[in-house]
């Protein structure tokens, strides 16, 4: 069964250190996403891609990098870990045509 | 960029009872809309897609769509205590090289 999966499904960091989350999607899918996720704000997009080996930047990209280095694989970086960063993040797949985002069952990242 | 606003924050409506929750979006040339649901902070399910004015029914949901006007609404008909959720609108613009853009959100509680 096609499907996004994040991993890890939770992290707990120290300010300052480096963090990466993982996504792998099945759905053969060109397009994928980043989002996190906090209390009010809905979800607000950090980083995206359309190919592999590119990617552009969102709404929210300071602090965060982002790499694809295949079609399936598309991981967001946090190369010095802050308090604010603490929330949760999705990763989502979708078809360019359709547009309908696939999405993953999130990662919980606590930054103290 | 494009901004996304949803009304209202929180709505209780009782078992049964129709719920109509609003979206409004900031740029016209958008044509790609979508209604989300989120149990608990997990991941997102779509629920009904919009791409021209007038209405769409999926099941229980119904999406309308006015973009002179733009908003877009989301009408849940019988709604039922497993309905209580987190409903997302999402919008796209016209090139699709471009990301969704989400709202804050509803929370909708549905009394027995």
């Amino acid at each position: 069964e096609a499907a996004v999966t994040q991993s890890p499904r939770s992290k707990v960091a120290v300010t300052g250190g480096k963090v990466t989350l993982s996504c792998h999607q099945t759905n053969n899918h060109d397009y994928m996403y980043w989002y996190r996720q906090d209390t009010g704000h809905g979800l607000r997009l950090i980083h995206y891609s359309y190919v592999a080996d590119s990617t552009e930047k969102g709404d929210i990209p300071d602090g965060y990098k982002a790499s694809r280095p295949s079609q399936e694989n598309f991981s967001l970086i946090l190369e010095l870990a802050s308090l604010s960063q603490t929330a949760v993040y999705f990763c989502a797949s979708s078809d360019p045509n359709q547009n309908t985002l696939y999405f993953g069952a999130g990662t919980r990242l606590s930054v103290l | 960029q494009q901004k996304v606003q949803q009304s209202p924050e929180s709505l209780t409506v009782s078992e049964g009872a129709m719920a109509s929750l609003n979206c409004t979006f900031s740029d016209g040339t958008s044509n790609n809309f979508r209604w989300y649901r989120q149990h608990s902070a997990k991941g997102l399910e779509v629920l009904v897609s919009i791409f021209s004015d007038g209405e769409k029914e999926e099941g229980r949901f119904t999406a309308h769509l006015n973009r002179a006007n733009l908003h877009v609404s989301l009408h849940i008909r019988e709604p039922q205590p497993s309905d209580s959720a987190v409903y997302l609108c999402a919008v796209s613009p016209r090139n699709n090289n471009n990301a969704p853009r989400f709202g804050a959100g509803t929370k909708l509680s549905v009394k027995p």
